[in-house]
C-alpha cells in the first residue's frame, strides 16, 4: 500500500509559467515532507522541505505547501524554466524514521 | 568535493553470479543508505546504517547483504543475482537520520541480470 503517492507520472509546463506537482500521503503520523529533483543518469538531489507545524516553505523560485487535513503537499515552481525539466520525487517520514518516497512525476519544460 | 561515489556505474551480470557493489562518501556522515528504483516506481530502501559496523533491514532486504567496515564506506552484496535483481541502486548518506535531514545521494549503478 502506497502512503506516499504522486498521481501524475508526467507534466509538461510551459516555460515562464508555474509548474505545480502534487503529492498525497495516506499516514496521518508523517511530520516532515521532502522533494527530490533527479536529472537522468544522476541521484537524486535535495530541493527542499516543510516540517507539519507549517503550511508553507518558500526557496527563491520553489515553494511547497502542506495541506495536513487534505494530507495533500504541492511543490510551485514559478517562473518554470528548462533546467527544471527532471522528475521530481515526493518523500515523507515519522519521527527520524526512514524516509518513504512517491513514484516521481516527470516534468517537462516546453520552450 | 566528490560526496558520495558509487562503483561501478555499470554492470551486466548472469544468473547466479555474486558482486559487490560499493559506496564510498567523503563527508564524514552517520547514516548510509542503499536503494533501488525501478520503473515506475519510487525509491525503495534496500538496507541502511546507523555507524560503523551496523547495519539494518529496510524495505526490500532480501537477496542482498551489506556491510560497513568503515565509516565512509557502505557495501552492498548480491550473493546470487537474479533477474528481478535488474535495477538502477542509489547509495545516499546523511549526517543524521534522514527523518529530517536530507540525504546526499550517488549517481547510481546500472545493475542488469541476465
Amino acid at each position: 500500500d502506497q502512503q506516499v503517492k504522486q498521481n501524475s507520472p508526467s507534466l509538461s509546463v510551459q516555460e515562464g509559467r508555474i509548474s505545480i506537482l502534487n503529492c498525497d500521503y495516506t499516514n496521518s503520523m508523517f511530520d516532515y515532507f521532502l522533494w527530490y529533483k533527479k536529472y537522468p543518469a544522476e541521484g537524486p538531489t535535495f530541493l527542499i522541505s516543510i516540517s507539519s507545524i507549517k503550511d508553507k516553505n518558500e526557496d527563491g523560485r520553489f515553494t511547497v505547501f502542506l495541506n495536513k487535513s487534505a494530507k495533500h503537499l504541492s511543490l510551485h515552481i514559478v517562473p518554470s524554466q528548462p533546467g527544471d525539466s527532471a522528475v521530481y520525487f515526493c518523500a515523507a517520514s515519522f519521527r527520524d524514521d526512514k524516509i518513504i518516497f512517491g513514484k516521481g512525476t516527470r516534468l517537462h519544460i516546453l520552450p | 568535493n566528490a560526496g558520495v561515489t558509487q562503483t561501478p556505474k555499470f554492470r551486466v551480470l548472469k544468473t547466479g553470479q555474486s558482486m559487490t557493489l560499493l559506496c564510498a562518501q567523503d563527508m564524514n556522515h552517520e547514516y548510509m543508505y542503499w536503494y533501488r528504483q525501478d520503473p515506475g516506481m519510487g525509491l525503495r530502501l534496500i538496507h541502511y546504517s546507523v555507524g560503523e559496523g551496523t547495519t539494518a533491514k529496510g524495505e526490500v532486504p532480501d537477496g542482498y547483504n551489506v556491510s560497513r567496515l568503515k565509516k565512509q564506506n557502505f557495501l552492498l552484496g548480491l550473493e546470487s543475482a537474479a533477474p528481478s535483481q535488474t535495477s538502477v541502486y542509489f547509495c545516499a548518506s546523511s549526517y543524521e537520520d534522514a527523518g529530517n535531514q536530507p540525504q546526499h545521494f550517488g549517481d547510481g549503478t546500472r545493475l542488469s541480470i541476465l
